[in-house]
C-alpha cells in the first residue's frame, strides 16, 4: 500500500488550459503539503493543511487553488497554465506539523509540463 | 539572501571517501535542521535530524550543527555509489503545529566506484 499517493504522475497540456492533482495518504496523518521542485531542484512549500484547515499559504499565484475535502486528501487545482508552472508537484503530509521531527512523507510527485 | 543555502555541486567523491555536505540558514531563531536525500527521479525522503549544537551520529551518516555560525553539514563515512543523490538541507520555521520546512536547492553527490 502506498502511503502518499498522488494521480496523475505525468501531465502534459497546453498554455492556458486548467489541470487538477489528486493527492490521499493513509498514514492518517492531520497535515498535508503541496510542495513544488523546479527545474534546478529547489523544493518550495506552497500550501499546507491541518485537519482540513489552511494553515499555510505561501506567495502563490490565486490560479492556484487547494482543496481539502477531509483530512486524507488534498487536491490542488491549476487555472490558467503558464509555462511557468512546469515542475514536479509534491504532496506530503506530516504527524502534525513539522515541528517536533521534520519528517514529512512525500508522494511520488506529479510531473507537470506545459507547452 | 536565500534562507536556506548549500552548493549545488556536483560534488564528486570516489568511493570510501568522506562527503561532506555543507549547509547555511538566514533565520537565526531556527531550531530544527533536518538532511533529507532525493534519488534522481524519486522523492526525498528523511535521513537525518539534529536540534543542538554538537554533532549526532546514526551509521555512517553525522550531522554537525553550529548555531552560533548558523551552519549545518552531513558527513557520510565510506562513501558508497548507492549514496549517489541530492541532499537537501532543510529548516524547520514557525511553532510545532504550523511551522514549515525550507529547503536548499540541494547538492549533487556523485560517488565514484
Amino acid at each position: 500500500d502506498t502511503a502518499v499517493s498522488q494521480t496523475p504522475k505525468y501531465l502534459v497540456t497546453q498554455m492556458g488550459n486548467d489541470k487538477s492533482i489528486k493527492c490521499e495518504q493513509n498514514l492518517g496523518h492531520d497535515t498535508m503539503y503541496w510542495y513544488k521542485q523546479d527545474s534546478k531542484k529547489f523544493l518550495k512549500i506552497m500550501f499546507s493543511y491541518n485537519n482540513k484547515e489552511l494553515i499555510i499559504n505561501e506567495t502563490v499565484p490565486n490560479r492556484f487553488s487547494p482543496k481539502s475535502p477531509d483530512k486524507a486528501h488534498l487536491n490542488l487545482h491549476i487555472n490558467s497554465l503558464e509555462l511557468g508552472d512546469s515542475a514536479v508537484y509534491f504532496c506530503a503530509s506530516s504527524p502534525s506539523g513539522t515541528g517536533a521531527t521534520g519528517e514529512l512523507f512525500f508522494g511520488e510527485g506529479s510531473r507537470l509540463t506545459v507547452l | 539572501q536565500k534562507e536556506v543555502e548549500q552548493n549545488s555541486g556536483p560534488l564528486s567523491v570516489p568511493e570510501g571517501a568522506i562527503a561532506s555536505l555543507n549547509c547555511t540558514y538566514s533565520d537565526r531563531v531556527s531550531q530544527s535542521f533536518f538532511w533529507y536525500r532525493q534519488y534522481s527521479g524519486k522523492s526525498p525522503e528523511l535521513i537525518m535530524s539534529i536540534y543542538s549544537n554538537g554533532d549526532k551520529e546514526d551509521g555512517r551518516f553525522t550531522a554537525q550543527l553550529n548555531k552560533a555560525s548558523q551552519y549545518v553539514s552531513l558527513l557520510i563515512r565510506d562513501s558508497q555509489p548507492s549514496d549517489s543523490a541530492t541532499y537537501l538541507c532543510a529548516v524547520n520555521k514557525g511553532s510545532s503545529n504550523t511551522g514549515k520546512l525550507i529547503f536548499g536547492q540541494g547538492t549533487t553527490l556523485q560517488v565514484k566506484p
